[in-house]
């Protein structure tokens, strides 16, 4: 079967670095996908990576090994706002996104 | 800003209603996404569409069908609901293209009574 794996909760303080990681084992590999969704919004689109190794979008960044069948989306200069829910979706042979349940990140003063 | 609408934040239904779930995007998209979101699960695909009077079923279609008649347009319909489809509805759509972005509606909180 199709899985992928993230950590249902996390907590950080503002102003850290926090590491989301994910995990997955689906049929074939078309790239994988980060959204954040704030509580009660829709998911917003923040990285795409089909290429191993690191991208960096301002204080995101997102790391991928095929091999290993990981990723992980690291947020630097944590603030407030960045509270909220973080979902990873790898696209399979078939083209279909496979999403998984979502990392809750929790950020404390 | 690419812009999707959904028609209501919150419904309420009885059991045996037929029920609409309206979406309209203003940017021309091709491609339109109905899923459902239930905690401690992933976006489930329900329906989607890749153009107009396109549809391709999801992953969970059973008990819901869709109508695509205008490209901005893409409506989920259940037929007779159910308990067990109290749930969060997001719509999405994006420029045709797997590699592309989606972009999401605010949802739709439906509860079956």
């Amino acid at each position: 079967g199709q899985n992928i794996d993230q950590p249902t909760e996390m907590t950080a303080t503002e102003g850290a670095i926090v590491q989301i990681n994910c995990t997955y084992q689906t049929s074939g590999f078309n790239g994988l996908f980060w959204y954040q969704q704030h509580a009660g919004e829709a998911p917003t689109f923040l990285s795409y990576n089909v290429l191993d190794g690191l991208e960096e979008k301002g204080r995101f960044s997102s790391f991928l090994s095929r091999s290993k069948g990981y990723s992980y989306l690291l947020l630097k200069e944590l603030q407030m706002k960045d509270s909220a829910s973080y979902l990873c979706a790898v696209m399979d042979s078939n083209y279909q996104l496979i999403w998984g349940a979502g990392t809750k990140l929790i950020i404390k003063p | 800003d690419v812009k999707v609408t959904q028609s209501s934040r919150y419904l309420v239904k009885r059991t045996g209603e037929k029920v609409f779930l309206e979406c309209v995007q203003d940017m021309d998209h091709e491609n339109m996404f109905w899923y459902r979101q239930d905690p401690g699960l992933g976006l489930r695909l329900i329906y989607f569409s890749y153009d107009v009077k396109m549809k391709e079923k999801g992953d969970i279609p059973e008990g819901y069908s869709v109508s695509r008649e205008k490209k901005e347009r893409f409506s989920l319909i259940l037929e007779s609901a159910s308990t067990n489809q109290t749930s969060m509805y997001l719509c999405a759509s994006r420029v045709a293209g797997e590699y592309n972005e989606q972009f999401f509606g605010p949802g739709t909180r439906l509860t079956v009574l």
